[in-house]
């Protein structure tokens, strides 16, 4: 069975910081992507960053960064100068390309992050 | 980026009656669509997953008669809560993968409360 974990229920940072958001895995796959989503109180989910599990590099999209170390199998994410509306539950996410489960996600049960002045 | 479209947004409808949700792919073929609930503080939990043309493949414990999906075209699938009760109050978001593509899109989501 496949698992994301995140262990940080919720998270406070102050304007400008950086803030880690935790992320761990647990699959026998060789093959997977990461994914990072951004769900404000809104209600939307907006795709941050993706990571494929052979992606040599860490995934680094502006702000957002990718910290993948997969023989630890965590992917967290790292978010720098945070801003205050950065403020909102964060999900980390697992897909597989394979067979009856392509394509869908696997949602750990969110960090809510909390950006103060 | 690729953009998803649900609708309604909102809808509150009595126990008993029925109500069907859209999700739309606007810019792109959407091979395979997913429907997902979410409950207040909760992650996504999949209900199903649609692919064009062919039955929706339902996860364990998801009822196929209560909840139907139709994928009728590559930028339109459909749930429809049957017979719908207060327990079926809750946040329903729909998701679009092309071809070829890690990507997921979300809808903005349908908020349903049953009275």
């Amino acid at each position: 069975a496949q698992k994301i974990t995140q262990t940080q229920p919720g998270m406070f940072v102050q304007e400008k910081e950086a803030v880690t958001l935790d992320c761990t895995y647990d699959t026998s796959d060789q093959s997977y992507g990461l994914f990072w989503y951004k769900q404000p109180s809104s209600g939307e989910m907006i795709f941050l960053i993706y990571q494929g599990s052979y992606d040599e590099q860490n995934a680094t999209e502006g702000r957002y960064s990718l910290n993948f170390q997969k023989a630890r199998k965590s992917a967290n994410l790292v978010i720098s100068a945070s801003q205050l509306g950065d403020s909102a539950m964060y999900f980390c996410a697992m897909s597989f390309d394979r067979g009856s489960t392509l394509g869908r996600l696997y949602f750990g049960r969110g960090t809510q992050l909390t950006v103060w002045p | 980026g690729a953009v998803v479209s649900q609708h309604p947004s909102r809808v509150i409808c009595k126990s008993g009656t029925s109500v069907k949700i859209e999700c739309r792919s606007l810019d792109f073929q959407a091979t395979t669509m997913f429907w997902y609930r979410q409950f207040p503080k909760q992650s996504l939990m999949l209900m199903a997953t649609s692919n064009e043309g062919s039955k929706a493949t339902y996860e364990q414990g998801v009822e196929k008669d209560k909840f139907l999906i139709n994928h009728a075209s590559l930028t339109l699938s459909t749930l429809t809560v049957t017979s719908a009760h207060p327990e079926d109050s809750s946040f329903y978001i729909c998701s679009a993968r092309g071809q070829g593509g890690n990507e997921q899109y979300f809808g903005p989501g349908t908020r349903l409360t049953v009275t």
